[in-house]
């Protein structure tokens, strides 16, 4: 069965600095797929970032960037120099087997302080 | 930007009442998804649908619920009977052919409160 983990329930963190989401997976499968997406308080989910199993570089879109570390089982988020506009919620989710479907993690709520 | 749209925005219906969410995925999309969100929690699974018919279904799909595409552009949910904890945020999605590399395009939601 596939599993994702998201232990810190809320973040707090500094305009214009750096912040890391983390994100753990359980999966028997060799090819999947694990994305972020952000949820503002609006209540929209947005997509923000993949990364494939065989991906061999780090994913990075904009402010974005995927820490994968397959061994690990972890593929972390990190937002460089947050931003106001960056207080959500932040849920990691993964899709695999061949399947269609993608489970999400119970998500963290990130505060972004002025 | 093309957007998936949902309607209605929030709905209020009677315990044992049938509901009829209702999805306009984004035109070109092939795989459509319902889920469900729970109070601000977990994102949950409910139904994946692909040419016309169901693909997966998660054990909260139970025969109360049911998914069409009636005339090509339309994606609805009904749910036959309601109870009080199907009270939730229901999101349709969508994405196209590159299924692996495609996160989803999420609808705005639909708020349903059961009383």
């Amino acid at each position: 069965a596939q599993k994702i983990t998201q232990t810190q329930p809320g973040m707090f963190v500094q305009e214009k600095e750096a912040v890391t989401l983390d994100c753990t997976y359980d999966t028997s499968d060799q090819s999947y797929g694990l994305f972020w997406y952000k949820q503002p308080s609006s209540g929209e989910m947005i997509f923000l970032i993949y990364q494939g199993s065989y991906d061999e570089q780090n994913a990075t879109e904009g402010r974005y960037s995927l820490n994968f570390q397959k061994a690990r089982k972890s593929a972390n988020l990190v937002i460089s120099a947050s931003q106001l506009g960056d207080s959500a919620m932040y849920f990691c989710a993964m899709r695999g087997g061949g399947g269609f479907k993608t489970i999400f993690g119970a998500g963290t709520r990130l505060f972004v302080k002025a | 930007e093309p957007e998936v749209t949902q309607t209605p925005s929030h709905q209020v219906t009677q315990m044992g009442q049938e509901v009829i969410l209702r999805c306009v995925p984004i035109s070109n999309h092939l795989y459509f998804y319902w889920y469900r969100q729970i109070l601000g929690q977990k994102v949950e699974f409910l139904v994946s649908f692909y040419n016309n018919e169901i693909s997966e279904k998660s054990e909260i799909f139970d025969d109360q619920f049911s998914v069409e595409r009636p005339d090509g552009s339309n994606f609805t949910l009904k749910i036959r009977s309601t109870k009080l904890e199907d009270s939730a945020m229901y999101f349709c999605a969508s994405h196209d052919r590159e299924i692996y590399r495609s996160g989803y395009t999420f609808g705005s939601g639909t708020r349903l409160t059961v009383v």
